[in-house]
């Protein structure tokens, strides 16, 4: 089965500064990997997805991640951080279920806070 | 209308009540779930509907009650709640082919008095 770690449950920033997420996953075949954001009181925003080819995966609100298999890590970075990307992030690795359906495991999030 | 849309937003009820959270998509998905996410909690996932069968359910207490009467619409039926049941439930579609992954809804955030 599944499962992914992030292992910061909180980091703080000050804006324009440099950010990165971590996250590990475990899976036994080439993993479908996504970033989520969610603003308070709101669902899951889509920030990115990794499926194959490129390791590098860019996203969306100036987002990339990098995969690393040697590693079992799918990091998020962002160059300069803004105070609207004040959030929490989840990481989720993605496989087909016995039924068919896409299956995503979610780890447990990392609270951004932004700080001036 | 695109996406995923939940109604309603915010949900006050009393733990006698009998109410129902809807979920509508317009993605042409066609497996769609339902999420609770409570304070300084993980998501937890509840149900998974694939084709209108459920085909997942994670242990959910028979007061949760979920409906998915077509691909794009899917409901949960609350009765006899309990404050602890107070939380956001998000819905997610996903397409069964291929891994693109889920899209969710804005969440309905219950509270139960």
């Amino acid at each position: 089965a599944q499962s992914v770690t992030q292992p910061d449950i909180h980091i703080t920033v000050s804006e324009g500064a440099s950010l990165e997420l971590r996250c590990n996953y475990s899976y036994g075949a080439t993993p479908y990997l996504f970033w989520y954001v969610q603003s308070p009181g709101q669902g899951l925003q889509l920030l990115l997805k990794y499926f194959s080819g490129d390791t590098l995966v860019q996203g969306i609100k100036g987002f990339e991640a990098e995969f690393k298999r040697s590693q079992s890590s799918f990091n998020l970075r962002k160059p300069s951080v803004h105070w609207s990307d004040a959030a929490e992030y989840f990481c989720a690795v993605g496989a087909k279920s016995n039924f068919g359906n896409e299956k995503l495991t979610f780890g447990t999030g990392t609270r951004l806070t932004i700080i001036p | 209308e695109t996406g995923v849309t939940q109604t309603p937003r915010h949900l006050v009820m009393g733990m006698t009540n009998k109410k129902s959270l809807k979920c509508e998509q317009h993605l042409g998905h066609n497996a769609m779930y339902w999420y609770k996410q409570s304070a300084k909690k993980p998501l937890e996932l509840m149900f998974v509907y694939s084709l209108e069968e459920r085909v997942e359910n994670n242990s959910v207490p028979s007061r949760f009650s979920p409906e998915c009467p077509n691909s794009s619409h899917l409901f949960l039926h609350l009765h006899t709640l309990q404050p602890e049941d107070s939380a956001l439930y998000l819905c997610a579609s996903s397409q069964s082919r291929g891994n693109y992954g889920y899209t969710f809804g804005s969440g309905t955030r219950l509270t139960v008095v």
